[in-house]
C-alpha cells in the first residue's frame, strides 16, 4: 500500500532555530516528491518539487533532500521565522497514475 | 506560481440546501482539476478529479451525487455539494493542474470552508 509517513507530527521551536522534518514514503513507482507549506485555513503553498535524480533542491530558507534509494526525504528550514508556523505536507506522486499520497504533515509552531 | 482561486472562502448554510464552490485557475488553461476534503488537524483527501469537457472521476466512497462536479471551460471547475448535512461540514480546496516539462504540477486554492448548520 502505497503511504507516506511523516515526523515528527509536531514541533516547537525558537525563532531563529534551524529545524528538520522527516519524511518517509512506500510509493512505488515514484515520479517525485514534494513538500508544502500549509497555513491554518488555507491551501498548501508548494516549496519544492524533486524528481528520482535530484537529491537536494533549496527554496530560500527551505532546503529539501531526497535518498531515493531509501525512500526518505528532509526538509531543513534554517533560520526560523515566527512565519513559518505552519503545517508542512510532504507528497510524493505515484509514477504512471500520477496519484498524490499525502502525508499527514508536520505542524510547526515558532515562538518568539 | 499559478494562481488559482476559489469562490466563496467560507459559507454557512441550512441543512438540507445545497452550495456551489468554484475554483478557477487565473493564468493558466488546466484540463484537469482536483477537489480534496480536508478535515481538521487531517491530511488533504482526494474527493473527485474534474476533467475538462467530461465526466469527473470520483475516489472509493464519495458519492457521486451528493458531490456534483462541472468543468464547463479549462478555467472553471465547480463542485455542488447538494442537500448539505453537518457531517458535510469541512475545508473544500481545489487544484489545477499544469503540466511542466518533466511532470505534472498542481496549483492549489486557497480553500472554502462550508459549515452547514
Amino acid at each position: 500500500k502505497n503511504q507516506v509517513e511523516q515526523s515528527p507530527q509536531s514541533l516547537i521551536i525558537l525563532e531563529g532555530k534551524n529545524c528538520t522534518l522527516q519524511c518517509n514514503y512506500t510509493v512505488s513507482p515514484f515520479s517525485n516528491l514534494r513538500w508544502y507549506k500549509q497555513d491554518t485555513g488555507r491551501g498548501p503553498v508548494s516549496l519544492t518539487i524533486m524528481t528520482f535524480s535530484e537529491n537536494t533542491k533549496s527554496n530560500g530558507r527551505y532546503t529539501a533532500t531526497l535518498d531515493a534509494d531509501t525512500k526518505q526525504s528532509s526538509l531543513h528550514i534554517t533560520a526560523s521565522q515566527l512565519s513559518d508556523s505552519a503545517s508542512y505536507i510532504c507528497v510524493v506522486v505515484h509514477f504512471g497514475n500520477e496519484k498524490l499520497t499525502f502525508g499527514t504533515g508536520t505542524r510547526l509552531t515558532i515562538i518568539p | 506560481g499559478a494562481v488559482v482561486s476559489q469562490h466563496p472562502s467560507w459559507v454557512i448554510c441550512k441543512s438540507g440546501t445545497s452550495v456551489k464552490i468554484e475554483c478557477r485557475s487565473l493564468d493558466f488553461q488546466a484540463t484537469t482539476m482536483f477537489w480534496y476534503r480536508q478535515f481538521p488537524k487531517q491530511s488533504l483527501m482526494l474527493m473527485a478529479t474534474s476533467n475538462e469537457g467530461s465526466k469527473a472521476t470520483y475516489e472509493q466512497g464519495v458519492e457521486k451525487d451528493k458531490f456534483l462536479i462541472n468543468h464547463a471551460s479549462l478555467t472553471l471547475s465547480t463542485l455542488t455539494v447538494t442537500s448539505a448535512h453537518p457531517e458535510d461540514s469541512s475545508f473544500y480546496i481545489c487544484s489545477a493542474r499544469r503540466p511542466t516539462l518533466s511532470y505534472n504540477e498542481q496549483f492549489f486554492g486557497p480553500g472554502t470552508r462550508l459549515t452547514v448548520l
